[in-house]
């Protein structure tokens, strides 16, 4: 079975620091993409970054990186010089690629961020 | 675009009520989604279309629960009669099939059951 776990149900984090989220997965597929979505108060849920499975290389944008580890099926995210409005729910989540797009999501971390 | 759009932003009506959800996916998007997500249990996908197509209902709680995209640009999620556990955030999402790019959601619809 496809399973996508995140261990931490909460993180906190200073202002200005860094934090890092975990999450693994299960699956038999080789070709695939992992995703982390931001889901502020506002419940918008927002993408925040992609990784194909096939590329070696982390995926950054700007302030976020992830730490794709594909033999151990782990993906985490690290957020550097957090910001206030980093505070929200983090989804991890994975789909196969061309089967449909369905997106399977972990439980979700809330991250808070301290002044 | 407008990106995904979803109606009504907020939904109170009384058991045994009948319910209408609805969505309107970005255009070029052949791919569409409806979740459910509660504090319970978290992000649930109720039932998934391609081309307009459903591919997998086997989220949809009951039969009460019915979902139908008559076109591209339109889908409904109906709750006939609704219950109070029904009371959660309905999203609705879409995306290129190939799934590579992510889902792009709408604001989502809270619907509460008294």
């Amino acid at each position: 079975a496809q399973t996508v776990t995140q261990s931490q149900p909460e993180m906190s984090v200073q202002e200005a620091e860094t934090v890092t989220l975990s999450c693994t997965y299960d699956t038999s597929e080789s070709d695939y993409y992992l995703f982390w979505y931001k889901q502020p108060p506002s419940r918008q849920m927002i993408l925040v970054i992609r990784q194909e499975a096939y590329k070696q290389q982390n995926a950054t944008e700007n302030r976020f990186s992830v730490n794709f580890q594909k033999a151990a099926k782990s993906f985490s995210l690290k957020i550097s010089d957090s910001q206030l409005g980093d505070a929200a729910m983090y989804f991890c989540a994975y789909t196969v690629y061309n089967q449909g797009g369905k997106l399977i999501f972990g439980q979700g971390t809330e991250l808070s961020v301290k002044p | 675009d407008a990106g995904v759009i979803q109606s009504p932003r907020h939904e109170v009506t009384e058991m045994g009520q009948e319910v209408t959800l609805r969505c309107k996916p970005i255009s070029g998007h052949n791919s569409l989604f409806w979740y459910r997500q509660t504090m319970m249990r978290g992000l649930e996908l109720l039932i998934y279309f391609n081309n307009n197509v459903p591919i997998d209902d086997s989220g949809m709680p009951e039969d009460r629960f019915s979902a139908k995209m008559p076109n591209a640009s339109f889908s409904t999620l109906k709750i006939q009669p609704s219950e109070p556990r029904d009371s959660a955030v309905y999203f609705c999402a879409s995306s290129l099939q190939t799934g590579g790019y992510g889902y792009t959601f709408g604001s989502g619809t809270r619907l509460t059951v008294v």
